[in-house]
């Protein structure tokens, strides 16, 4: 079983709709939760930073985290074309390295 | 533009030869990360630098690979003797000295062995 793990769609919403993506994780040591969000032969782009449990929004963007649960969703209202892009989840605990995601690949369409 | 810059972007070589790779991370960001991602996976964690020193290596990171920053700025990973299977986007993070700062990313150096 993966430390993470992320349904890697694709998911296909028309625009406007609210966006809702998901990570599940195994590690209670993850403290810090991270959304990229990845556009095609790019790098990853931060979204949101999220430390232990709560939420936050930014904009059209709010994440949460159940520790609880072991849990954390990213939402997206208002979609548009250009938020089209994979989103990858990650985190982190007691080390530095990030543990990532697969993925979710997301089309926005008109 | 201040952010994390990867150098060449595009790499095709023949199996078996070297590469090398360059990474100039953000100016004051004092670790260095590495990472490797293949299509439909997200990035692995192959190594990092606080400053010079390399702290953590993943086991992903065999005896081929070799990174190095030598005086705390840039960073150059090298792939030695390349084989089919490093063909990979390898990307280079940045963040500031406390553990907890975030990760900012650079836009990777596709590389494809034939």
């Amino acid at each position: 079983q993966k430390e993470v793990e992320q349904d890697p769609g694709p998911l296909s919403v028309p625009e406007g709709a609210i966006v809702s993506l998901n990570c599940t994780y195994s590690n209670s040591a993850f403290q810090y939760f991270m959304w990229y969000r990845q556009y095609s032969r790019k790098g990853p782009e931060l979204l949101m930073y999220t430390y232990s449990s709560g939420n936050k929004e930014d904009g059209r963007f709010t994440a949460q985290v159940d520790k609880s649960s072991k849990y954390i969703s990213l939402f997206i209202r208002d979609s548009q074309p250009s938020d089209s892009a994979t989103y990858l989840c990650a985190m982190a605990g007691n080390t530095d390295k990030l543990i990532f995601g697969t993925g979710t690949r997301l089309q926005v369409f008109p | 533009d201040t952010g994390v810059s990867q150098d060449p972007r595009h790499k095709i070589t023949k199996r078996g030869q070297n590469v090398t790779f360059r990474c100039d991370p953000i100016s004051e960001h004092n670790r260095l990360y590495w990472y490797r991602q293949t299509l439909g996976q997200g990035p692995e964690f192959l190594t990092y630098f606080q400053n010079e020193a390399q702290l953590e290596k993943s086991r992903l990171l065999s005896d081929r690979f070799s990174a190095e920053r030598p005086k705390g700025s840039f960073s150059t990973l090298e792939i030695q003797r390349t084989e089919q299977g490093d063909s990979a986007m390898y990307l280079c993070a940045s963040s500031l000295s406390r553990a907890e700062e975030t990760q900012y990313f650079g836009p990777g150096t596709r590389l494809l062995v034939l």
